[in-house]
């Protein structure tokens, strides 16, 4: 089972909006609504953004939104902030004996 | 509030096995609401799942790792423990564990690196 596809940096300016994808296949993001999104800091342990493709969890920004068309994932980041320069991983449930298939990871820069 | 917290041995030998411990605050393992996983992060890469176990004992592992991989559960002591066998170089990664709602990830230790070197 391969990694589910992300763009290895995606840039923005702060107040601005950005959208990392994440492309897996019929097997796992097509299939399914269990994609979620985590937030990692250098040295952090991730911190989930995103449940089951658009939900946020209690206490995360609203500027987090989630989504997902066909076998691409999307998480888009609104008004951007300094302290969104973050990794972001997707990950999705899988039909494959992997079960969780993680993202390759996208570095968010805010410039 | 949920916390995990990873707790091992930070150096291990090649071809020796790989032992961590789980314990989980907050939020007892036998409710049943939730699997527990496994996670690891080599230096620099990406995430990879290793393999959950329910309260029950029953388990699931990556196929990558599965020959090698042992992740058991101790209610008395509201814990769960991995265990990766012959390990190499490859193996060096900070090791979470969290808890797993069946399709996602919501609460996570603070990770464990784990060196594999003689």
């Amino acid at each position: 089972q391969s990694a589910l596809t992300q763009p290895a940096s995606v840039s923005g300016s702060p107040g601005q909006s950005i959208t990392v994808s994440c492309t897996g296949t019929s097997s796992d993001v097509g299939s399914y609504n269990y994609v979620s999104w985590y937030q990692q800091h250098p040295g952090k342990a991730p911190k989930l953004m995103i449940y089951e493709v658009g939900n946020r969890p209690s206490g995360v920004s609203n500027r987090f939104s989630g989504s997902k068309s066909g076998n691409t994932a999307s998480l888009t980041i609104s008004g951007l902030q300094a302290e969104d320069e973050a990794d972001y991983y997707c990950t999705s449930f899988s039909s494959s004996s992997t079960l969780y298939v993680f993202g390759t990871g996208t570095r968010v820069t805010v410039l | 509030q949920v916390q995990l917290q990873e707790s091992g041995p930070g150096l291990v030998k090649p071809s020796q096995t790989l032992s961590l411990t789980c314990t989980v605050s907050g939020g007892s393992i036998s409710s049943g609401d939730y699997y527990w996983s496994w996670i690891r992060q080599p230096p620099g890469k990406g995430l990879e799942w290793i393999g959950y176990i329910y309260y029950s004992g029953s388990t699931y592992y990556n196929p990558s790792l599965k020959s090698r991989v042992t992740i058991s559960v101790d209610t008395s002591k509201n814990q769960f423990s991995l265990k990766l066998s012959s390990v190499t170089a490859a193996d060096t990664a900070v090791y979470y564990c969290a808890r797993d709602h069946s399709d996602y990830f919501d609460y996570w230790g603070q990770g464990t690196l784990v060196t594999v070197s003689s």
